[in-house]
């Protein structure tokens, strides 16, 4: 089955530096991908997504990088602001086109010191 | 607001009592899904529906669980005879499949204690 996981529980940056947050898959077949930020006591929060056909999307100072060879994938936030401070998960899909339901791994809590 | 909403957003329930919970999806959306989330995990998937169909249900979702989507809109989900292991998050998400896209969006979730 699928597992998704992230390489670090936690992560510390300073305000203004970029942070990089990987993670890794085991299913080859998964197509599609998604980040989430989740802020306490609220629901995870979309924050971009690519599919298997990509090997990068960028967004609104977010960037992610899909590397299939090796199933790695990571979320780099530029400039990154206090209002980032969140836990992170990245979840994958096995088929897009399939149930679409998502496996998540286990989320890494990214702090930002001013 | 025209995100997904959930209620309640708590509710606290002694062991063996029925509890259930509502999740609005977005209104144009036609998959919806229910996951659990325990402390310091990811969300893990209950089951979904598409329009007023359930599916897929998960293995983690044992014959005291049942939801439904009756009308396609708007789903509930009812746990029997709660157990202090229910303590969770449960989130409710929605997607429009079909679109092109398959982002799923969450609602803030519904915090389950059982004592």
């Amino acid at each position: 089955g699928e597992s998704v996981g992230l390489h670090l529980p936690t992560l510390s940056v300073q305000e203004g530096d970029n942070s990089i947050i990987n993670c890794a898959y085991s299913n080859s077949a998964s197509d599609y991908f998604i980040w989430y930020k989740q802020e306490s006591g609220k629901g995870p929060q979309f924050i971009i997504d690519i599919r298997s056909n990509m090997d990068k999307r960028q967004g609104q100072r977010v960037t992610v990088l899909l590397n299939k060879t090796v199933k790695h994938l990571s979320l780099q936030i530029a400039a990154t602001q206090p209002g980032d401070s969140a836990v992170y998960f990245c979840a994958a899909v096995g088929w897009a086109g399939a149930n679409s339901k998502l496996t998540f791994g286990k989320g890494i809590t990214l702090s930002v010191r001013p | 607001d025209t995100g997904v909403s959930q209620d309640p957003r708590h509710k606290i329930t002694k062991r063996g009592q029925n509890v259930t919970f509502r999740c609005d999806p977005i209104s144009e959306h036609n998959r919806l899904y229910w996951y659990r989330q325990t402390l310091g995990q990811g969300p893990e998937f209950l089951t979904y529906f598409q329009n007023e169909a359930q599916l897929e249900k998960s293995r983690l979702l044992s014959d005291r669980f049942s939801a439904e989507r009756p009308k396609g809109s708007f789903s509930t989900l009812e746990i029997q005879r709660t157990e202090q292991g229910d303590s969770a998050m449960y989130l409710c998400a929605s997607s429009l499949f079909g679109s092109g896209g398959y982002e799923q969006y969450f609602g803030p979730g519904t915090r389950l204690t059982v004592t």
